[in-house]
């Protein structure tokens, strides 16, 4: 089955820098990759998602990149504010067949 | 636009009773998943509908739990009988087709004393 792994598991920077999380999946057969970010007690919020036959995708401060031949994807927010502390999952999917999250980012921006 | 809907909230009961937690998905979605969600385990899937027949029941931890979607707008997760181990947050999402993206709701926290 799939296999997602996610790094780095905490990640502080200060306000305005970027924050960069990097997964890795195991299946090639993933051809879905969406991003969640969720606060305290909260549901996962879908912040942006990619589809294996893209190589990035953008929305603000937001990007995504995928390299499938690494089955790897990233996460990349620029200009970082306060209310972009929460905890962010990757997560990989074959159609809704093996829907499998990381195991999650806790990031801190430092005013 | 009512996003999906989770009840209770909280739940906070005694080992050995019966517990029923229960979901709202977004109208017009046809996929359902129940996750919980530890420290420990992270999110981990524990069933999955489509058209509201089960498909992968593959992470329903044991016996004692079982979950139904007797028509397209509820669905329910049942636990009896219940143990202090399955204290957790049990998260339901939807997604309109298989392979999109889902949506959460605000879970339901759930101890068992």
């Amino acid at each position: 089955g799939e296999n997602v792994e996610q790094h780095p598991s905490t990640l502080s920077v200060q306000e305005g820098d970027s924050a960069v999380i990097k997964c890795t999946y195991s299946d090639s057969a993933s051809n879905y990759f969406p991003w969640y970010k969720q606060e305290l007690g909260k549901g996962p919020q879908l912040i942006i998602d990619i589809r294996s036959n893209v190589g990035e995708k953008k929305d603000q401060r937001i990007a995504v990149t995928l390299n499938k031949t690494a089955k790897h994807f990233s996460l990349h927010i620029t200009e970082t504010q306060p209310e972009d502390s929460a905890v962010y999952f990757c997560a990989a999917d074959n159609y809704g067949q093996n829907f499998v999250f990381g195991p999650g980012t806790r990031l801190s921006v430092l005013p | 636009d009512a996003g999906v809907i989770q009840s209770p909230r909280h739940e906070v009961t005694e080992m050995g009773q019966e517990v029923t937690l229960r979901c709202k998905p977004i109208s017009g979605h046809n996929s359902l998943f129940w996750y919980r969600q530890t420290m420990m385990r992270g999110l981990e899937l524990l069933i999955y509908f489509n058209n509201n027949v089960p498909i992968d029941d593959s992470g329903m931890p044991e016996d004692r739990f079982s979950a139904k979607m007797p028509n397209a707008s509820f669905s329910t997760l049942k636990i009896q009988p219940s143990e202090p181990r399955d204290s957790a947050v049990y998260f339901c999402a939807s997604s309109l087709r298989d392979g999109g993206p889902q949506h959460f709701g605000d879970g339901t926290r759930l101890s068992i004393l």
